[in-house]
C-alpha cells in the first residue's frame, strides 16, 4: 500500500524560476513530513521538514507547505538553480515508521 | 564529524544465499534504521534499532534481521536471498527522539542472480 505518493516522476524548469514538487498522502496518523534530495551514488540528504501542527516552513530558497485537509504536501524552490537538479523524495512519519514517495526527478536548465 | 558509512558498496549474491550488510552511524547517533530502495521507487522502511533493540519494523519478512552494537554500528542480515531482494540498501542514523533528522549513508547495492 502506497501511503505516500509523488505523482510526477519528473519536472523540468528553467534556472531562476520556481520549482514546485508535490506529494500526497493517505494516512492521517502521519505527524511529521520531510523532503530529501538524492544525487546519484549518494544517500538521500535531508532538505526540510514540517510538523503537522504547522502549515508552512521556510529555509532559504526552500519552503514546504502542508495542507492537512487535502493530505497534500509541496516543496517550493525559488529561485531554482542547476545544482538543484536531483531526485526529490517526500517522506512522512508515523511513530518509528517512515514512508517515502517514489521520487520526482527535478532538472533545472541553465 | 564522520557521517554514516556503509560497506560494502556493491555486492553480488546468488538466490538462496545469505548476506550481511554493515553500517556505521554518524557520531553521537544512537538510533539506526534500514531501508530497501528498489529501482524507480522510494526507500521502503525495513526496521529501526535503538539501544540494541528493534523498536519498529516495516512490512518485511523475518528473513530480514538486524543487529545494533554498543558502539551504535549496525548490521542488516538477509537469509534465503530472492531475486526481488536486488536493491539499494540504505542505512540512516539519528539521535533518539521522534523529530530528530535522519542522516543517510550512501547505500549498498545488492544484486541477486
Amino acid at each position: 500500500d502506497q501511503q505516500v505518493k509523488q505523482n510526477s516522476p519528473s519536472l523540468s524548469v528553467q534556472e531562476g524560476r520556481i520549482s514546485i514538487l508535490n506529494c500526497d498522502y493517505t494516512n492521517s496518523m502521519f505527524d511529521y513530513f520531510l523532503w530529501y534530495k538524492k544525487y546519484p551514488a549518494e544517500g538521500p540528504t535531508f532538505l526540510i521538514s514540517i510538523s503537522s501542527i504547522k502549515d508552512k516552513n521556510e529555509d532559504g530558497r526552500f519552503t514546504v507547505f502542508l495542507n492537512k485537509s487535502a493530505k497534500h504536501l509541496s516543496l517550493h524552490i525559488v529561485p531554482s538553480q542547476p545544482g538543484d537538479s536531483a531526485v526529490y523524495f517526500c517522506a512522512a512519519r508515523d511513530n518509528n515508521d517512515m514512508r517515502f514517495g517514489a521520487g520526482t526527478r527535478l532538472t533545472v536548465k541553465p | 564529524e564522520t557521517g554514516v558509512t556503509q560497506s560494502p558498496t556493491h555486492l553480488i549474491k546468488t538466490r538462496g544465499q545469505q548476506v550481511t550488510l554493515r553500517c556505521s552511524s554518524q557520531s553521537g547517533h544512537n538510533t539506526v534504521s534500514w531501508y530497501q530502495q528498489a529501482l524507480g521507487q522510494g526507500p521502503q522502511f525495513i526496521f529501526q534499532y535503538y539501544r540494541e533493540e528493534e523498536n519498529g519494523r516495516g512490512n518485511f519478512p523475518p528473513r530480514f534481521s538486524g543487529l545494533q552494537f554498543p558502539n551504535y554500528s549496525s548490521e542488516l542480515n538477509v537469509n534465503a536471498l530472492e531475486l526481488d531482494d536486488s536493491a539499494l540498501y540504505l542505512c540512516a542514523s539519528k539521535s533518539h527522539g521522534r523529530q530528530e533528522t535522519q542522516y543517510f549513508g550512501p547505500g549498498t547495492r545488492l544484486l541477486v542472480l
